[in-house]
């Protein structure tokens, strides 16, 4: 079983639109993570979420958020969609708000068109 | 920002060691420095981890300096699928995964 699965692997859209990636994990950790990787292929963390805490990277737009239904899961939610939007996102999750262990899905490739 | 120096691209013949450097010079005395892998379109993987004392594990060694201000990851004998981009990270007092450039690590036949 995947520890931290994500879909859609790939999403291509237009500008403007609104779009929304998943993402489980099934390793009983209490805080997941988003994470954007530009073409300069550097990684940015966007969210660390737990079940008490939203920690937001202030340099986010906030069309970016992050939904959470149960400790399981974290979509994270984007509204008009920018070009610059265009990226590989990340999810992951570790044990605790620890810099630990985390583990990472194997990423959703936007492309805004 | 990542608080990490690494060499930017490294070499490394197959089954030789590779030997991936890292500079923390401004980690406390309480923070951990954590090594991940990232291989070419896939999540970044975690290797190891260490405080003070030397850790090894059945991916790396992670050599610490007393002083703690930079460390060395070991792979003692690198194949063509170790290579990956290698980040060294100190996490801060907001113990977050903050990646840095890191190290693009290219083992050749």
């Amino acid at each position: 079983d995947t520890a931290v699965s994500q879909t859609p692997k790939y999403l291509v859209t237009q500008m403007g639109n609104d779009k929304s990636i998943k993402c489980e994990q099934n390793l009983g950790h209490d805080t997941m993570y988003w994470y954007k990787q530009d073409s300069k292929k550097f990684l940015k963390i966007m969210f660390s979420y737990n079940n008490k805490e939203l920690i937001i990277n202030e340099t986010v737009p906030n069309r970016f958020s992050p939904k959470s239904p149960d400790k399981a899961h974290l979509n994270l939610h984007i509204n008009s969609l920018e070009l610059g939007d265009s990226a590989v996102y990340f999810c992951a999750s570790s044990q605790v708000q620890l810099a630990t262990e985390a583990f990472f899905g194997q990423g959703t490739r936007l492309t805004v068109v | 920002d990542a608080k990490t120096t690494q060499p930017t691209s490294m070499d490394c013949a197959e089954g030789r060691a590779a030997n991936l450097p890292c500079n923390h010079s401004t980690i406390s005395g309480n923070e951990y420095v954590y090594w991940y892998r990232q291989i070419h379109s896939q999540g970044p993987q975690y290797i190891i981890h260490g405080l003070k004392n030397n850790e090894t594990n059945e991916m790396a060694s992670l050599i610490i300096t007393e002083d703690r201000k930079s460390s060395t990851l070991i792979l003692p004998h690198a194949t063509l699928r170790d290579t990956a981009v290698y980040y060294c990270i100190d996490p801060g007092a907001g113990n977050m995964l903050t990646f840095g450039g890191g190290t693009r690590l290219m083992v050749k036949p």
